[in-house]
């Protein structure tokens, strides 16, 4: 019954490894994102897919990419891992167009990299 | 540009009391402002939201005014609860746009008892 589910919900990993977060959600909606909330928990956009169409790429290192298979899924690989990486990462989506503009966030991937 | 300002950072109330938290955005083709709720270790809700058509929204013990001249817009709780203790995020959006939400900073809200 989980609307947008994230995993894995914890990632402990060394610098210089390289990672993957997973997305989905089974709300029908057809616009995803990822969000990024450091330590004093400020909620910044990274990425935006809407149809698997990048429509959101905020000021992130290279070393993200974001990856839609399609409309349900929605990916964040991460190369290289660096200590200022540690945070929690959302996944949100939302409806597009739908006039309800509410954002549905998933539960967080806490990612600390040592 | 896109800037949401958030006040206060924290907000310590006695239950009962009322909790008010105050933001300010720069872009004047923002016409969407909703509110989302954190608690501890959990995922953002949107509790509430306004749209620039509107100056004032009211769900029971939670409003949300707006002034659109001013930039401003604020969260009103009411008879605040324990259970309200939690983080607040205001945001910024444009509707017809990228639907891009920029938040604000957060406030830390704790309802004591």
């Amino acid at each position: 019954d989980t609307a947008v589910s994230q995993t894995p919900k914890y990632l402990v990993t060394q610098m210089g490894n390289d990672k993957s977060i997973k997305c989905e959600q089974n709300l029908g909606h057809d616009t995803m994102y990822w969000y990024k909330q450091d330590s004093k928990k400020f909620l910044k956009i990274m990425f935006s897919y809407n149809n698997k169409e990048l429509i959101i790429n905020e000021t992130v290192p290279n070393r993200f990419s974001p990856k839609s298979p399609d409309k349900a899924h929605l990916n964040l690989h991460i190369n290289s891992l660096e200590l200022g990486d540690s945070a929690v990462y959302f996944c949100a989506s939302s409806l597009f167009g739908s006039g309800s503009y509410e954002q549905y966030f998933g539960p967080g991937t806490r990612l600390t990299v040592t | 540009g896109e800037n949401v300002e958030q006040h206060p950072s924290t907000l310590s109330v006695q239950e009962g009391d009322s909790a008010v938290i105050k933001c300010t955005y720069s872009d004047s083709a923002s016409n969407y402002f909703p509110w989302y709720k954190q608690e501890l270790g959990k995922r953002p809700q949107l509790i509430i939201d306004i749209r620039s058509n509107v100056g004032e929204k009211k769900d029971q013990r939670i409003a949300v005014t707006l002034n659109k001249t001013a930039k401003h817009f604020s969260l009103h709780i009411t008879e605040t609860q324990p259970e309200d203790s939690a983080v607040y995020f205001c945001a910024e959006g444009q509707e017809g746009g990228s639907e891009k939400l920029v938040f604000g900073k957060g406030t830390k809200l704790t309802v004591n008892p």
